[in-house]
């Protein structure tokens, strides 16, 4: 069965200060590798997929990469507006579903 | 271009009732999938449909649990007889197919409440 495992649950930054967060995953074989952020009250909204080790994609201030046993999400100089809650979820080549770890809720303060 | 419409956003009802819940999925998008979201838990696969038919039901309730994806309107998730922990949030994703490079984009929800 497929495993996703994120990390830190929270995450408490100030306005500026760079960090990464962790997903690790145990599939077999991959699709893709999804980056999705929540707001309170909202859908996930997608920001990223990524295929195989060595990928890397950049969208604003977010930069995800992946190896073949874990997803690393880079925040540089985060302002407010990127606290969220983020969520890893994989793709198993065999499959159509997404199987979603629980989730980093980052809060940034100004 | 629209993106996942679900309606409604907030139903309430009373234990034993009956819930509908609709999904219009992207324009071009013709898989839909429903997930569950309850409180202080991750995102749970239910079901997976393309038009007409039922692919993967695997991750829905045995019992009340029923989804549909007509071959016109929307596709529609019923829960009867609704129960307390029934209490979520549940969200229509849809992809234009499935393979790498089919991105899958999520609906805003519907929180369903069940007093």
């Amino acid at each position: 069965e497929d495993q996703v495992t994120q990390s830190p649950e929270a995450l408490r930054l100030q306005e500026g200060e760079s960090s990464s967060l962790n997903c690790s995953y145990t599939v077999s074989g991959l699709r893709g590798l999804f980056w999705y952020r929540q707001d309170p009250g909202k859908g996930p909204e997608f920001l990223f997929t990524l295929y195989s080790a060595g990928e890397e994609k950049e969208k604003e201030r977010l930069k995800a990469t992946l190896t073949k046993k874990e997803s690393f999400l880079h925040i540089t100089a985060p302002k407010p507006e990127d606290s969220a809650t983020y969520l890893c979820a994989v793709q198993a080549s065999n499959d159509y579903k997404l199987s979603f770890g629980a989730g980093t809720t980052v809060t940034v303060r100004a | 271009n629209a993106g996942v419409m679900q309606n409604p956003r907030h139903l309430v009802r009373r234990r034993g009732q009956e819930a509908r819940l609709r999904c219009s999925p992207m324009k071009g998008h013709s898989h839909v999938y429903w997930y569950r979201q309850l409180p202080e838990e991750g995102l749970k696969f239910m079901v997976y449909l393309q038009k007409e038919n039922i692919i993967d039901e695997s991750g829905m309730p045995k019992e009340r649990f029923s989804a549909e994806f007509p071959k016109e309107g929307p596709s529609i998730l019923r829960i009867q007889q609704v129960v307390r922990g029934d209490s979520a949030a549940y969200f229509c994703a849809s992809s234009p197919a499935v393979g790498s490079g089919n991105t899958i984009y999520f609906g805003e929800g519907s929180w369903l409440t069940v007093v």
